[in-house]
């Protein structure tokens, strides 16, 4: 039962254009999500959060959106570069579980030239 | 701030024998770290959590006796994999969550690739 979910496992988009990877959850009781990127053979990379009390996050480059009633999260990376080329996973977790992730399959974003 | 490092970075072994992995955090003291495990194309899948002077919770499915956890000290922990076999192989990675740092956060490290022959 995939609680967390990327649908899209990859991504291409231009150098300097937007980039949004999309993800869904089906647990209700998630009130945090997070968003990680990866390189190969390399431990995943904190980037950004976001708590269910609010609907958009930013931090430079990076904008999480969330989006309680569809259960929906995305994550815009604008202007989008070639070192942000990875496989980002989304995360959510329920406040007083210990904190305990759980993953999405994950979305590989390649930035083109 | 809040690095976290793991040994080794890769380990091939025979079946049979047990392999340890370490996991510390170097900059902050971590009262619960986590580990999980990768195989190729997939998601992290969590194994366990381990709280600092307690037991480690295992998720359904993971064998305890099998994959040995001790969080010893507030910066170390460390994953046993006992009697390794071939199907054992896989990307391991831990995560801590500091003290002061916010609930959800966990900080990862670069992972282990265990190879069992």
């Amino acid at each position: 039962d995939q609680q967390v979910k990327q649908n899209s496992p990859s991504l291409s988009v231009q150098e300097g254009r937007i980039s949004i990877l999309n993800c869904d959850y089906t647990n209700s009781m998630f009130d945090y999500f997070l968003w990680y990127k990866k390189y190969p053979a390399e431990g995943p990379t904190f980037l950004i959060s976001i708590s269910s009390i609010k609907d958009k996050n930013e931090d430079g480059r990076f904008t999480v959106f969330l989006n309680k009633s569809a259960k929906h999260l995305s994550l815009h990376i604008v202007p989008s570069q070639p070192g942000d080329s990875a496989v980002y996973f989304c995360a959510a977790s329920v406040t007083g579980t210990a904190s305990k992730l759980t993953f999405g399959t994950g979305t590989r974003l390649q930035v083109t030239l | 701030g809040a690095v976290v490092s793991q040994h080794p970075s890769w380990v091939i072994c025979k079946s049979g024998t047990s392999v340890k992995i370490e996991c510390r955090s170097l900059d902050f003291q971590a009262t619960t770290m986590f580990w999980y495990r990768q195989f190729p194309k997939q998601s992290l899948m969590l194994m366990a959590t381990s709280n600092e002077g307690s037991k480690a919770t295992y998720e359904q499915g993971v064998e305890k006796d099998k994959f040995l956890i001790n969080h010893a000290s507030l910066t170390l922990s460390t994953l046993t994999v006992t009697s390794a076999h071939p199907e054992d192989s896989s990307f391991y990675i831990c995560s801590a969550r500091g003290r002061d740092g916010f609930l959800g956060t966990q900080y990862f490290g670069p992972g282990t690739r265990l190879t069992v022959l």
